[in-house]
């Protein structure tokens, strides 16, 4: 089935340990974006990419990484891991970022429920 | 940077009943969107907003863009028990990043 693939859906990692939660879409869809989900905080923005070779930080940037060396594949990688980035992490891609892309919304993964422990 | 504050955070209502919430912005947004969550799943688009004063209905939801740009509400009217879920509000500023940002939710709960 088309749409946005996350892998994976459960991991529980002690702190220090690294980790590369990945992300796939098979709809050719130019824009990847990374939110992580905490309560009472809605989705906050970690990392974006416009396109194969280009990514961005966004609102939370610090402790993650990401690269974007295909049209169909964002991971995220988490280079030390604190208790502080336990959360729900969600993948979501979109055609490209003008308004026609915006009709359709962004497609989002399932998510990955990541605990530090 | 640019921040949304959604209200109610939750509610909890009796079936038939209709549902209101809403987002402001400190700043203006171009675009306002409204997303459901179920549990265990990412948020779904319910309704995009493009102009100041659009109103748009998706079956028994209603939005608005406000004419400030700054704030959007979403109703939901008649409400039935497959109605909850996690309602949230994103908005895109000026920039052509693509960039959503997101209010904290509206928790919905609806007793049959």
């Amino acid at each position: 089935n088309a749409g946005v693939t996350q892998t994976p859906k459960f991991q529980v990692l002690k702190t220090g340990q690294s980790m590369t939660l990945q992300c796939a879409q098979d709809m050719n869809h130019e824009y990847m974006s990374w939110y992580r989900q905490d309560p009472g905080m809605g989705l906050r923005l970690i990392h974006y990419s416009v396109g194969a070779g280009i990514t961005d930080q966004g609102e939370v940037p610090n402790g993650y990484n990401v690269s974007r060396s295909t049209t169909e594949d964002f991971p995220l990688r988490l280079l030390s891991a604190a208790p502080s980035q336990t959360s729900v992490y969600f993948c979501a891609s979109t055609r490209n970022i003008g308004q026609a892309a915006l009709a359709n919304g962004y497609t989002f993964g399932s998510g990955t429920r990541l605990t530090i422990v | 940077g640019q921040q949304l504050n959604q209200s109610p955070q939750s509610m909890f209502i009796q079936e038939g009943e209709d549902v209101s919430m809403n987002c402001t912005s400190s700043s203006i947004f171009n675009t306002w969107l409204w997303y459901k969550q179920e549990p265990g799943e990412g948020p779904v688009l319910l309704i995009a907003l493009y102009k100041a004063g659009e109103l748009t209905s998706n079956g028994r939801l209603t939005a608005q863009f406000g004419i400030t740009r700054k704030d959007s509400f979403l109703n939901i009217s008649a409400s039935i028990p497959s109605d909850v879920g996690i309602y949230f509000c994103a908005g895109r500023g000026s920039s052509n990043t693509g960039k959503l940002i997101f209010g904290q939710g509206t928790t919905l709960q609806v007793k049959p």
